[in-house]
């Protein structure tokens, strides 16, 4: 089936330095890919919808110069959080829609900034 | 505002009973519904998912059933089973894009 692989599963930095997670469609080609952000027993909050080859779309709230989105490739999406503070420690997670309608999701990574 | 919603954040039942899990939406808009089965610190795996032209899905142990005019879908796990327990979350799409919209999650425990 189709895997979207996310790295890393889990990273700790330090507050005011930048992280950057990665997501890979590895059997397909992922047109679009969408940003989740968890916080602790909460939802998944859609952050950012991002189509290859064009700009991010951000969902409201969202501030897109803190959370860069690049879509470079059909098989690559990254999310780099910059200048992390403590506030944005959560768990991040991608997911890419199908053509077969269905969605696939990554295994997700925890930031933890100190 | 919370267009979908899982009013039960918990839910126990007892191994081999069916476990009935719950979600509510209001966007009329919504026509495709997924359900995920959640682990910390994992990403959801896709259960079932019914579109807004049926009102009854299967498969295997798990059947969801959707009542459009309520905007009401549940979803039926029977038999429940020890490994069942986790997080289950709803998920909607609208007919204008493919962004899924999810409910709050509920924390199901199948007790043996």
């Amino acid at each position: 089936g189709a895997v979207v692989s996310q790295h890393p599963s889990w990273v700790i930095c330090k507050s005011g330095t930048s992280v950057k997670i990665e997501c890979r469609s590895l059997d397909f080609q992922a047109t679009t890919m969408f940003w989740y952000r968890q916080f602790p027993k909460q939802s998944l909050m859609l952050m950012a919808t991002s189509n290859e080859g064009s700009k991010a779309t951000y969902e409201q709230g969202v501030e897109k110069d803190k959370f860069l989105i690049n879509h470079a490739s059909l098989t690559l999406s990254t999310l780099t959080v910059t200048s992390a503070h403590p506030e944005d420690s959560s768990f991040y997670i991608c997911s890419a829609s199908l053509t077969s309608g269905g969605y696939t999701f990554g295994s997700g990574t925890r930031l933890t900034v100190v | 505002d919370q267009q979908v919603k899982q009013n039960s954040p918990s839910l126990s039942v007892q191994e081999g009973r069916i476990s009935i899990l719950n979600c509510d939406y209001t966007n009329s808009m919504f026509d495709y519904f997924l359900w995920y089965k959640k682990y910390p610190a994992e990403g959801p795996t896709f259960l079932i998912s019914i579109s807004s032209i049926k009102d009854k899905n299967e498969d295997g142990r798990f059947t969801v059933f959707l009542n459009k005019s309520a905007k009401h879908l549940s979803l039926h796990i029977v038999p429940s089973q020890p490994g069942d327990s986790a997080v289950y979350f709803c998920a909607a799409r609208g007919n204008a894009g493919n962004m899924l919209t999810f409910g709050g999650g509920t924390r199901l425990m199948v007790k043996p």
